[in-house]
């Protein structure tokens, strides 16, 4: 598709369940992000990933979060042993590699969690 | 580190009319870029406008304008003859302008704004 893909695009849970939210990227764009977007909150940095660099994992709010990105384009962020204070949008974002100063993200629609 | 403040939670206009949002920020560093993010209740964020702080002149695009202080660090949002079609959440943005960022944009909470009919 020509916009960043994500999926589900919404996503119940039962607490201590394990959850993936996939990004599908714009075709080309190198640079990927994840958000997370809380209730009357911003967004939240999560990670990054450029290329074939190692990802910026500084955002990641514990060990339960991991993140992946096979193939420099599709990425899936996982949640291990949710929990409740867990739900909330996640955001996927991109950009190609000659944005890094213009700042433009592409973002996807995000994927709503709810951790029962 | 940079942090970005909106401190209008929710702002309300007619639709015709104009509105301002607000937002400072606070940095260190003379390098950067400011942004205006629209989020409408698809969720999907799109950008609104961009200003680099090594420019003097306020950024324009179309009805939308920006106010950008850069001693006082702030940097609003004008919207003007507002449409039905501007409500929605707006965030404002910083990008250090060093590399080092990854070009990372650090967000604000937001302004939910709404257009009167």
């Amino acid at each position: 598709g020509a916009g960043v893909s994500q999926s589900p695009s919404n996503k119940v849970t039962e607490k201590g369940k394990d959850v993936e939210l996939r990004c599908d990227p714009i075709s080309g764009h190198t640079a990927l992000y994840w958000y997370r977007q809380s209730l009357g909150q911003g967004l939240e940095f999560l990670i990054y990933f450029q290329g074939n660099s190692a990802p910026d994992k500084s955002g990641l709010p514990s060990d339960r979060f991991s993140a992946e990105r096979t193939g420099g384009s599709v990425s899936t962020l996982t949640i291990q042993r949710t929990q409740q204070e867990d739900s909330a949008v996640y955001l996927c974002a991109s950009r190609t590699a000659g944005a890094l100063y213009t700042g433009e993200l592409f973002f996807g629609e995000g994927s709503r969690l709810t951790v029962l | 580190a940079q942090t970005v403040t909106q401190s209008q939670p929710e702002m309300s206009v007619q639709e015709a009319e104009t509105v301002t949002l607000s937002c400072t920020y606070d940095t260190s560093e003379s390098d950067y870029y400011l942004f205006w993010y629209k989020q409408p209740p698809s969720r999907q964020m799109i950008l609104v406008i961009r200003q680099e702080a090594y420019k003097q002149q306020n950024a324009t695009e179309n009805r939308f304008s920006v106010n950008f202080q850069k001693a006082a660090k702030s940097f609003s949002l004008k919207i003007s003859d507002s449409q039905l079609g501007d409500a929605a959440m707006y965030f404002c943005a910083y990008r250090s302008g060093y590399g080092g960022s990854q070009g990372n944009l650090i967000f604000g909470k937001g302004t939910k704004l709404s257009v009167k009919p």
